[in-house]
């Protein structure tokens, strides 16, 4: 069964400070990858997916991830935070053969204090 | 509609009552899923509705746990006899076709008591 390992739980940083959020999934087949982000009080909102092609994706306001097949990793950054950057990401993995089910990681918690 | 309805946004309902969630996803979107979101455990996958296929029911977590989408749009959730550790945001998203554009609604609250 597929499932999605987020490293962190909560993570604290100070404006300025880079970021990376781990994620490692487990799927054998041919995964599209993504992260959402739950900022507080508003609903899910996609950041980044991964189909296919170049593994260093672009995202909305500066985020990053690198798809690392041999790794099964999925990592999310940031250069430099903001605290307009505080809420909850989640990784998600769908499957090949899954249709369109995503399974999502646990999230992680990021707080960036001013 | 401009984004993914759910009602009601709260419910509270007493342990052993049923319950419906209802999602209104966007106009056109053929995919509807619905998640549950708990505190610490991440977006549980529950079921997912594709065109007039048959639903993807795989992540139901027991039998009092139903969904149905009525004209391939509004789709209702029933949880029968719910219990306290059914208590969680329960998610309704749905995209134009299988993972590509997924919108997520703002979700239900459900508190069992």
């Amino acid at each position: 069964a597929q499932s999605v390992s987020q490293h962190n739980h909560h993570v604290i940083l100070s404006e300025a400070a880079s970021l990376e959020l781990g994620c490692n999934y487990s799927y054998g087949g041919t995964v599209n990858l993504f992260w959402y982000v739950q900022y507080p009080g508003q609903h899910l909102q996609l950041l980044l997916k991964y189909f296919s092609g170049d593994p260093l994706v672009k995202g909305i306001k500066g985020f990053e991830a690198e798809f690392i097949k041999s790794k099964f990793s999925f990592n999310l950054r940031k250069p430099s935070v903001q605290w307009s950057d505080t809420a909850e990401y989640f990784c998600a993995v769908n499957g090949a053969g899954q249709g369109g089910k995503l399974i999502f990681g646990q999230g992680t918690e990021l707080s960036v204090k001013p | 509609g401009a984004g993914v309805s759910q009602s009601p946004s709260n419910k509270v309902t007493e342990k052993g009552k049923d319950v419906e969630l209802r999602c209104d996803p966007i106009s056109g979107h053929t995919a509807l899923y619905w998640y549950r979101q708990s505190l610490g455990q991440g977006l549980e996958f529950l079921i997912y509705f594709q065109g007039n296929s048959a639903p993807d029911k795989s992540g139901l977590p027991s039998d009092r746990f139903s969904a149905e989408r009525t004209g391939g749009s509004v789709s209702t959730l029933t949880i029968q006899r719910t219990q306290q550790e059914d208590s969680a945001v329960y998610l309704c998203a749905s995209s134009p076709e299988s993972i590509y554009g997924y919108t997520f609604g703002s979700g239900t609250r459900l508190t069992v008591v």
